[in-house]
């Protein structure tokens, strides 16, 4: 079945550490995304793909860094830079960047130890 | 800044009731307007798109879009305890990225 996987569903970081968030796509979608949601409200995005090897930040970049070397993968790294990372991270996709709905992952729930 | 404002709620109705849930948008170019239901610790799913002034229908679910005054609204007929939910309005914002901006959402309770 086609979808998009996102790993792990839970993550820990340590103060100082980076840490990555995977994103995976078997829908050969064009665009991807990745959006931050905190308690009681909506989603902010972070990074956007339109194709391979190309990003855009989103309203809220700072912190966060991503990368698109192939078109199935969005991979999110969270920089120590980001000081307040405890969040719900979801990676999205659409077939194109015009007008279309996302289809989204399950999420991962970030915390700080 | 284009934003996408909804009442954050709650919204409780009654078993049965109908359930208006609103949203406005302050930029004039958007041109694709989409409702998703969000429960507690999931991932959102699309429940409506809609592209054209006007109503459409699916099933209990109905979306209403109105361009001129800049609100797009969602009505849930027969709403039942399983539609307990947070419903989020999502604009794709026009100037040529389309990329899709979300308000923070409301949250509905329907109480049997």
């Amino acid at each position: 079945d086609g979808g998009i996987t996102q790993s792990p569903k839970y993550l820990f970081r340590k103060e100082g550490q980076n840490v990555t968030l995977s994103c995976e796509q078997n829908l050969n979608h064009d665009a991807m995304y990745w959006y931050r949601q905190d308690p009681g409200q909506g989603l902010r995005l972070i990074y956007y793909s339109q194709i391979v090897n190309d990003f855009q930040k989103g309203d809220i970049a700072e912190g966060y860094s991503v990368s698109r070397e192939k078109k199935e993968s969005f991979p999110l790294t969270v920089t120590s830079a980001q000081k307040n990372p405890t969040a719900f991270y979801l990676c999205a996709s659409s077939p194109g960047l015009a007008n279309e709905k996302l289809f989204f992952g399950s999420g991962t729930q970030l915390s700080v130890l | 800044q284009k934003e996408v404002e909804q009442n954050s709620g709650p919204l409780s109705v009654p078993e049965g009731a109908i359930a208006s849930l609103n949203c406005t948008y302050s930029d004039r170019g958007s041109q694709s307007f989409f409702w998703y239901r969000q429960y507690s610790g999931k991932s959102p799913e699309l429940i409506m798109s809609i592209y054209s002034n006007g109503d459409k229908e699916d099933g209990r679910f109905t979306a209403q879009l109105n361009k001129a005054s800049q609100y797009v609204s969602l009505l849930i007929r027969d709403s039942q305890p399983s539609d307990s939910a947070t419903y989020l309005c999502a604009v794709n914002i026009g100037g040529g990225s389309y990329i899709p901006t979300f308000g923070r959402g409301t949250s509905l309770i329907v109480h049997p």
